[in-house]
């Protein structure tokens, strides 16, 4: 888990505004994910990246963009289009057709 | 894809009592299935996973069974204490996808 590493761990978004999202993996692991997680919610799968420049969309997509252009390196854009962006968001990671998937510790976007 | 419930969203005993999470899957293919355990504002974190051709694993007082036949599988904490308080995740995968998808969680409070 000490592997991933989200930046920053709090951002303020002011309305209009896009954001971006770090996610940095020492771990070698091939594929990457953006989660969100809303108060007393589950996990809700934004994209997912199993190689470098390749991604595809999650359950809840509209609103974010993504880039894969380094295998450690999975940032991702809030957009202003999410008309609702205030929640957690989770990065994780796991080896190529592994099974186990570590988390980040996650960073909270709140709207102002 | 796959679709989890999970059940209850709440519980709540005491301490030293047994408590049990039961979580359904739609997806026969699906093989992986996982239990995370996250703290108030922490990352959910792996306790104990099982994979479609085990009927039950244990790890001291954690244990997870699978019913590959109704679809379904449960966590049993056994001597209940009072760091077990947290919000628990089932979540399963198919065998030919990268993406995991979670129940909604149930949480958990031993009372002392």
């Amino acid at each position: 888990d000490g592997g991933i590493t989200q930046s920053p761990k709090y951002l303020f978004r002011k309305e209009g505004q896009n954001v971006t999202l770090s996610c940095e993996q020492n771990l070698n692991h091939d594929a990457m994910y953006w989660y969100r997680q809303d108060p007393g919610q589950g996990l809700r799968l934004i994209y997912y990246s199993q190689i470098v420049n390749d991604f595809q969309k999650g359950d809840i997509a509209e609103g974010y963009s993504v880039s894969r252009e380094k295998k450690e390196s999975f940032p991702l854009t809030v957009t202003s289009a999410q008309k609702n962006p205030t929640a957690f968001y989770l990065c994780a990671s796991t080896i190529l057709l592994g099974n186990t998937i570590y988390f980040g510790e996650g960073s909270w976007l709140t709207v102002v | 894809g796959e679709n989890v419930e999970q059940h209850p969203s709440t519980l709540s005993v005491q301490e030293g009592d047994s408590a049990v999470i039961k979580c359904t899957y739609s997806d026969s293919a699906s093989n992986y299935f996982p239990w995370y355990k996250q703290e108030l504002g922490k990352r959910p974190q792996l306790i104990i996973d099982i994979r479609s051709n085990v009927g039950e694993k244990k790890d001291q007082r954690i244990a997870v069974t699978l019913n590959k036949t109704a679809k379904h599988f449960s966590l049993h904490i056994t001597e209940t204490q009072p760091e077990d308080s947290a919000v628990y995740f089932c979540a399963a995968k198919l065998s030919n996808d990268y993406k995991l998808s979670f129940g909604a969680g149930t949480t958990v409070t031993v009372r002392a």
